[in-house]
């Protein structure tokens, strides 16, 4: 079944305590990216990657890191979590079409983190 | 900076036409217009997508403004399962590949 996947689906930690959220995906798709969703303010890009070795930053990229050594994963690393991160992530990827360009996202079911 | 203007929330009768709107004054010539819904619980999924022309598909139909600074996300029935937060977003093509989500508009369906 082509799926995004991501783990751990819920995490509650302490502020400081380095962490990575798993993200990984079976379609072979080049473009993978990672959103936070807070009330009232929708779906917030944080990096994306257009391939390996290939990431950007998107709006809100202060505090996270990534890193893409393999198509299929995508991981999200937080080094020193604060309470404002506090939201729930989304992964997604998507292929690139011959045109250049990233088609329809797949979204993976979320993590919810809890910063304390 | 890009971004788009939604409606939080909106109903619609059960097997009538819901029409969804969307601002996004600040769009460049070459961004796409998305939309994703998000069921509850899960993550959001794709819906429908476009440049300039109109679109449709299986799910709903696209109408895009001539001046491209609004779109129309248009479900022909709705069904108690289009309950949902539906996202105008734009996919920015200009030097980056970013995609900008609105904050949504809660689609309530009443039987």
């Amino acid at each position: 079944e082509a799926q995004v996947t991501q783990n751990p689906r819920y995490l509650i930690t302490v502020t400081g305590k380095k962490l990575t959220v798993t993200c990984s995906q079976n379609m072979n798709h080049e473009y993978m990216s990672w959103y936070r969703q807070d009330p009232g303010l929708g779906l917030r890009q944080i990096y994306y990657s257009m391939n390996v070795e290939v990431t950007d930053k998107g709006d809100v990229p202060e505090g996270y890191k990534v890193s893409r050594k393999e198509k299929r994963n995508f991981p999200l690393i937080l080094e020193s979590p604060s309470p404002n991160q506090t939201s729930l992530y989304f992964c997604a990827s998507s292929p690139i079409l011959a045109g250049g360009w990233a088609d329809t996202q797949y979204f993976g079911p979320g993590t919810r983190l809890t910063v304390l | 900076d890009a971004k788009t203007t939604q409606p939080n929330s909106m109903e619609s009768n059960e097997e009538e036409p819901v029409h969804l709107p969307c601002n996004h004054s600040t769009i460049s010539g070459t961004d796409y217009i998305h939309w994703y819904r998000q069921l509850p619980s899960q993550g959001p999924e794709y819906v429908i997508h476009g440049l300039t022309s109109n679109v449709n598909n299986r799910m709903a139909s696209l109408a895009i403004a001539e001046d491209r600074k609004s779109s129309t996300l248009i479900l022909h029935r709705a069904t108690l399962r289009d309950a949902a937060v539906y996202y105008c977003i734009l996919r920015i093509t200009s030097g980056t590949y970013k995609y900008i989500f609105g904050t949504g508009t809660r689609l309530k369906v009443l039987a």
